[in-house]
């Protein structure tokens, strides 16, 4: 299995516009999960999903943000209007169950100017 | 709410010398513990987990980490660090349940530098 992939793997957008990340998770794993790391905050979790349906959103910082998995092999956060204080770096996990460990991808480094 | 304490920003050790990186944490029931390391400009890499069973944990790269439960500790260990060992760990945790979905929380990280 080629991982969790992520693309873009670089994002520069303009402040305002809509900026649509992307996730591949490992084939087979129930869980995916979105987090943000920031130099200031370290790694923050976003939302989290279990069989395709969103469980726990709290770390979601704006209604700007939202995600998506629409089905088992795929998923999306999308941040629309974009400002310059979304830029950092946003991962995506999977994991194939409970008592298992999280396998990153490479990331998707985001700026906004 | 779970939380994790790595309290060192930094860890400096000659290569050959023993290694360690401390965690605690915090949890009201009983814990899973993760390591991971992070290179620069690269996702997160698993390093070893507790779960259940024997508190001293071995993982890759020669690393190991022992469960503390009553210092409610998981320090990460190498009796010989490598330069490229150099990297940012980050220790985790997450509260067993049988029930419901537990958050992973992750620490600060600290960064590990291993001089030649």
């Amino acid at each position: 299995d080629a991982g969790v992939i992520q693309s873009p793997r670089h994002e520069v957008t303009e402040m305002g516009q809509e900026v649509t990340l992307r996730c591949k998770p490992i084939s087979g794993h129930d869980y995916l999960f979105w987090y943000r790391q920031t130099m200031m905050r370290g790694l923050e979790l976003l939302i989290y999903f279990n069989n395709n349906v969103p469980i726990d959103d709290s770390g979601m910082p704006e209604d700007r943000f939202s995600a998506k998995m629409p089905n088992a092999s795929f998923s999306t956060l999308k941040i629309q209007p974009s400002e310059p204080r979304d830029s950092a770096v946003y991962f995506c996990a999977s994991r194939p169950g409970t008592n298992t460990e999280a396998f990153f991808g490479q990331g998707t480094r985001l700026t906004v100017v | 709410a779970q939380s994790v304490a790595q309290p060192e920003d930094q860890v400096n050790v000659a290569e050959g010398n023993p290694l360690t990186v401390k965690c605690t944490y915090s949890v009201s029931g009983n814990p899973y513990l993760f390591w991971y390391v992070q290179y620069p400009n690269r996702g997160l890499q698993f390093l070893l987990k507790y779960i259940t069973g024997d508190n001293l944990v071995k993982g890759s790269y020669g690393f190991e980490a022992e469960f503390n439960k009553s210092q409610t500790s998981f320090h990460l260990k190498k009796p010989s660090a490598l330069v490229s060992d150099s990297a940012l760990y980050f220790c985790a945790v997450r509260e067993r349940a049988d029930t419901g979905f537990q958050k992973l929380v992750f620490g600060t990280g600290t960064r590990l530098l291993v001089s030649p």
